[in-house]
């Protein structure tokens, strides 16, 4: 079974710059999720989509940020502008079953994100 | 909202020695507690989780305890090898809403051959 994968894996960009990453969870998962880590501080939720619905985007930063998951496949999370504090690692996650908060979230490789 | 706490930040040990990371958290509603290992370069793996009717579980070499009471869990690692070099994420999920765990900063454990 392939795993979530995220791309690009790796992304320079300058300030002011329009950036947009991709998730394709694992086939058949209903929840995806977007997380951001910036250097030594912790995982922190973005939001969450059930199928094609956003169940929860109350950690998104700001309306700079726009995530889609149109047709409840994958997901694109774009930044537009990018500002330099939106440099981190962006994981997306999925798991199987809606609704249920023991499931197991099965995290992407991630794309490093840096604004120059 | 829930915060999770994580200690410590860095942790060196000799192969062969136990480490023991701790986490608390602070909302009495959070009833999941996974811990993920994310090795160099790789994607965060679910390693080990517990529920909140579970005190202590096992798996192999390692091991997780929880104390509702104290609002506190642990990950232990005996007979630490190399490739148990990892930043060891724990995370605290609540038993409603929208279940979004909150995970703490992240422990960078290195085991010395």
């Amino acid at each position: 079974e392939a795993g979530v994968t995220q791309f690009p894996s790796h992304s320079v960009i300058e300030k002011g710059q329009t950036v947009t990453l991709r998730c394709d969870p694992i086939s058949g998962h209903d929840n995806l999720y977007w997380y951001r880590r910036v250097m030594g501080k912790e995982i922190k939720f973005l939001l969450h989509f059930v199928k094609e619905s956003k169940q929860d985007e109350s950690g998104m930063p700001n309306n700079r940020f726009l995530a889609e998951r149109t047709g409840g496949t994958y997901s694109t999370l774009k930044v537009q502008p990018a500002e330099l504090e939106d440099s981190g690692v962006y994981f997306c996650a999925s798991s199987l079953l809606a609704g249920a908060g023991t499931d197991t979230q099965y995290f992407g490789p991630g794309t490093r994100l840096t604004v120059l | 909202g829930e915060n999770v706490e994580q200690h410590p930040s860095t942790l060196s040990v000799q192969e062969g020695d136990s480490a023991v990371i701790k986490c608390t958290y602070s909302d009495s509603a959070s009833n999941y507690f996974p811990w993920y290992k994310q090795e160099l370069g790789k994607r965060p793996q679910l390693i080990i989780d517990i529920r909140s009717n579970v005190g202590e579980k096992k798996d192999q070499r390692i091991a997780v305890t929880l104390n509702k009471t104290a609002k506190h869990f642990s990950l232990h690692i005996t007979e630490t090898q190399p490739e148990d070099s990892a930043v060891y994420f724990c995370a605290a999920t609540p038993s409603g809403g929208s279940y979004i765990p909150t995970f703490g900063r992240g422990t960078s454990l290195i085991v010395h051959p």
